[in-house]
């Protein structure tokens, strides 16, 4: 079965602590992103990868960080600098002719700073 | 002013009406073209991609491009209280060295009622 996962589903985190999540595809999919939607907002690119060992910072990237070690993951970590981490985390990927980039979006982890 | 703009909602239509959302943009140089469909806590679903101006039909969906007007819009005939969702539009843009990404609009709330 083809597709994205992401986890946890629900993610708690205390002030000052650094929290990784997951985000893996088997669509065999070259592109990979981390979106961050905040309530009644559009999508804000976080970071994207291209190809493995490469990846580009979005347009909110401070207090973020990633890693992109295989085709198949791109795990984002939220660090302490981050300074409002609490939303709705979406990772996406897309592949095969990439003049279209139709992205395909993973179930979400909804982070909260507790 | 946003580079993807829609108008938020909501937009309230009666069972068995055509539903209109609408979505501009910015930059002329914007290639590809895709409407999302996002029920409430849950990730964003792609329903349509276009490409060229003129219409793409899928379904009760159709899909209208004029690039000359920086518009593209969403048609949903035979609305269904199943349809109602927040509905995003996205615009591929190319950035130097080859990259690309999607912007998305903060999306409109469609309500159909029975």
């Amino acid at each position: 079965d083809g597709g994205i996962t992401q986890s946890p589903k629900y993610l708690f985190r205390k002030e000052g602590q650094n929290v990784t999540l997951s985000c893996e595809q088997n669509l065999n999919h070259d592109a990979m992103y981390w979106y961050r939607q905040d309530p009644g907002q559009g999508l804000r690119l976080i970071y994207y990868s291209q190809i493995v060992n490469d990846f580009q910072k979005g347009d909110i990237a401070e207090g973020y960080s990633v890693s992109r070690e295989k085709k198949e993951s791109f795990p984002l970590t939220v660090t302490s600098a981050q300074k409002n981490p609490t939303a709705f985390y979406l990772c996406a990927s897309s592949g095969g002719d990439n003049s279209y980039n139709e992205q395909f979006f993973g179930p979400g982890t909804r982070l909260t700073v507790l | 002013q946003k580079e993807v703009e829609q108008n938020s909602g909501p937009l309230s239509v009666p069972e068995g009406a055509i539903a209109s959302l609408n979505c501009t943009y910015s930059d002329r140089g914007s290639q590809s073209f895709f409407w999302y469909r996002q029920y409430s806590g849950k990730s964003p679903e792609l329903i349509m991609s276009i490409y060229s101006n003129g219409d793409k039909e899928d379904g009760r969906f159709t899909a209208q491009l004029n690039k000359a007007s920086q518009y593209v819009s969403l048609l949903i005939r035979d609305s269904q209280p199943s349809d109602s969702a927040t509905y995003l539009c996205a615009v591929k843009r190319l950035f130097s060295g080859g990259y690309n990404k999607l912007i998305f609009g903060a999306g409109t709330r469609l309500a159909v009622h029975p």
